[in-house]
């Protein structure tokens, strides 16, 4: 079956700095989506891609549909200390069914 | 007001009870899921709904069950509950894409 590969698992920064995390799959997909989970809350959605290629902002986010439709990256820039929580991946492969596939979930955590 | 609301928000009960959880939306849309949460699993499907005539079993449906009472309302059942569905629940709903709108949890613990 399709899976997905989340990293990294946890990062530890300094407020101020830029974050990247990526999602790899083993197989194709054709939407990529990456949302935030702030602890006792349940995920909120950040930016969907629909492209191959396909570049998306949201603020201090941009996140990118990989050319080869089997990753996607998200970057945060000068991180904040409200950015702390969870950011996960989610992609759908050719099926129509709906059905979204999760990454485990990077941990992110800023130290102001 | 939540456009996805869940209740109860935390539940424990015992091994072999059987428990209902209860999601409600007021986004109007048509499709309605149940995913659940383990630390460092991501969030699995378990069950999901189309419409009120449609419910599909999602990738752990076993030793759940699920009620589309309406549009609006999605329950989830655990017949006999055991203390590996310990977890965190999540409703979600979509339209016809892919973003979807997630309530705010039930967190359960199977004693």
């Amino acid at each position: 079956g399709q899976q997905l590969n989340q990293s990294p698992q946890s990062m530890f920064i300094q407020e101020g700095e830029d974050v990247s995390m990526n999602c790899t799959s083993s197989s194709i997909f054709n939407t990529w989506l990456w949302y935030k989970q702030d602890p006792g809350e349940g995920p909120v959605l950040l930016i969907a891609l629909y492209k191959a290629g396909e570049l998306t902002s949201n603020g201090r986010l941009t996140a990118q549909f990989g050319i080869t439709r089997k990753d996607s990256f998200l970057n945060i820039s000068a991180s904040i200390p409200s950015d702390v929580g969870i950011y996960f991946c989610a992609g759908r492969g050719s099926s129509n069914t709906g059905k979204l596939i999760f990454g485990q979930g990077t941990t992110l955590q800023v130290k102001p | 007001d939540a456009d996805v609301t869940q209740t109860p928000r935390n539940r424990i009960t015992k091994t072999g009870k059987r428990i209902m959880l209860e999601c409600s939306q007021t986004k109007g849309h048509d499709r309605m899921y149940w995913y659940r949460q383990d630390p460092g699993l991501g969030l699995r499907l378990i069950y999901y709904s189309f419409d009120v005539k449609d419910i599909n079993k999602g990738e752990i449906s076993d030793g759940y069950s699920v009620s589309r009472q309406a549009q609006a309302k999605f329950s989830l059942s655990l017949e006999s509950a055991i203390p590996n569905q310990t977890a965190l629940y999540f409703c979600a709903t979509s339209a016809r894409g892919d973003a979807k709108y997630f309530g705010p949890g039930t967190r359960l613990l199977v004693l």
